[in-house]
């Protein structure tokens, strides 16, 4: 498997605190993208990153921004979480913008 | 914005049985992507397919795009139980933004 790392792997936390999920890849991939995975709507892009500061918005943007300051770490920040946001976050990477993405373990995030 | 269609959304067989999952588009794709996710799991890149009308084929799976580049199918010949999974297509809307099918998940009765 490709080398990615996502921490934390399991988190639960309350309503409106902010939560920050990590993903370290070792492959110097360029592109890094962020997916929640909810029952009944299989995988759905929140952002990504096509290189250092360079991010833009995937379909469901909304309450969630992202930070890449190095090539090898993309972060995924909840502001104020809300229980709509409970869910699977995968991490993924690839070489190209048309290649195979390669994924994470995941995150499991409950908020109360 | 472009939609990747995904049926069925389940598909419960007996072992030794055919499985098929499909994938339409309303617009032309560049390409498609198959993945697999086992429970509990993450999903793992198959195959890319780019070509019209593009067959290939994975021991037991085959995978087609379809002349018109608007649809894909995975077939699975002869299930087995290590088969279990969701089987996800994928296309890219733009330039570096894929979406995702809703995933077809089976399961087999041994």
């Amino acid at each position: 498997d490709a080398g990615i790392t996502q921490s934390p792997r399991h988190k639960v936390t309350e309503t409106g605190t902010p939560v920050t999920l990590r993903c370290h890849q070792t492959e110097n991939h360029r592109y890094m993208y962020w997916y929640r995975q909810d029952p009944g709507h299989g995988l759905r892009l929140i952002h990504y990153s096509y290189g250092v500061k360079d991010t833009d918005k995937g379909e469901v943007s909304d309450g969630y921004s992202v930070s890449r300051s190095k090539t090898e770490d993309f972060l995924l920040t909840l502001e104020s979480a809300t229980s709509s946001q409970t869910s699977v976050y995968f991490c993924a990477i690839s070489g190209g913008g048309d290649q195979p993405q390669h994924f994470g373990d995941g995150t499991r995030l409950s908020i109360l | 914005g472009q939609q990747v269609m995904q049926i069925p959304q389940y598909q419960h067989v007996q072992e030794g049985e055919d499985f098929t999952t499909y994938c339409n588009s309303s617009t032309t794709l560049s390409n498609i992507q198959w993945y697999k996710q086992r429970p509990g799991g993450h999903p793992v890149f198959l195959i890319q397919l780019v070509k019209s009308g593009e067959v290939k084929k994975q021991k037991r799976l085959t995978f087609q795009f379809g002349e018109a580049k608007k649809n894909s199918s995975l077939h699975i010949t002869a299930t087995q139980t290590t088969d279990v999974g969701t089987y996800f297509c994928a296309a890219y809307s733009s330039a570096s933004k894929i979406i995702f099918g809703s995933g077809t998940r089976l399961s087999i009765r041994p």
